[in-house]
């Protein structure tokens, strides 16, 4: 099946923790998305990354940082998380190119307490 | 920067209804216009897209017309069904070099039997 994975669906967690998401597609594409999805169903993209080019939305707190260890895998870490990251973030995928359409995952869940 | 601005938040009508959702945008150069579909639970799901003026993109009953003089790409169907109920984003991928891909807030569209 080719598709964009994420695990895990959903994540609670307290405030101060460390989390991190994973994300894998088998699209056979070469950039990978996280975006962010809040409560009014706002996305924001936070990081693409092409070929080891890492592209951040400069909006996006340092805590926040991607990991690929290749062009099929891109995880999220949050180093210490804080209440306002309770949202739901998605992953996607695509062929390299403004004009490319994306694929997405269906998305992690994270509540902070 | 760039934006994309859908003028409706909510859209309720009933089955057999004419849909339009507006979407103007803003942008420097000459973007790709995107239409994306999200069901509850799932990640967004490419619709179509269209990459020059006047080009029509259409998908499952759904079109859009690029206009470029009046910076538009509103999406339309003739006769909603329950099963279009879905939030609705327009979307855009900026051409300039300075890799960006924009969302709208989307739409959530509601549609009554």
């Amino acid at each position: 099946e080719t598709a964009v994975f994420q695990t895990p669906n959903y994540h609670v967690t307290q405030v101060g923790n460390e989390v991190s998401f994973n994300c894998k597609q088998t699209l056979g594409h070469d950039t990978m998305y996280w975006y962010k999805q809040d409560s009014k169903k706002l996305l924001k993209i936070m990081f693409s990354y092409n070929n080891k080019q890492l592209i951040v939305n400069e909006t996006v707190p340092r805590r926040f940082s991607p990991q690929s260890s290749d062009k099929a895998h891109l995880n999220l870490r949050i180093k210490s998380v804080e209440p306002e990251d309770s949202a739901v973030y998605l992953c996607a995928s695509s062929h390299w190119g403004n004009y490319a359409e994306q694929f997405f995952g269906p998305g992690t869940r994270l509540t902070v307490l | 920067g760039d934006s994309v601005t859908q003028t409706e938040g909510q859209v309720a009508l009933s089955e057999e209804d004419f849909l339009t959702i507006h979407c103007n945008y803003s942008a420097s150069g000459y973007p790709a216009l995107f239409w994306y579909v999200q069901y509850p639970g799932e990640g967004p799901q490419f619709l179509f897209r269209a990459s020059r003026d006047k080009e029509k993109g259409s998908s499952r009953g759904f079109e859009a017309t690029y206009d470029k003089g009046t910076t538009s790409f509103h999406l339309r169907k003739a006769s909603v069904q329950e099963s279009d109920s879905a939030v609705y984003y327009c979307a855009l991928g900026d051409d300039t070099g300075n890799y960006k891909y924009v969302f709208g807030a989307g739409t959530r569209l509601k549609v009554i039997a």
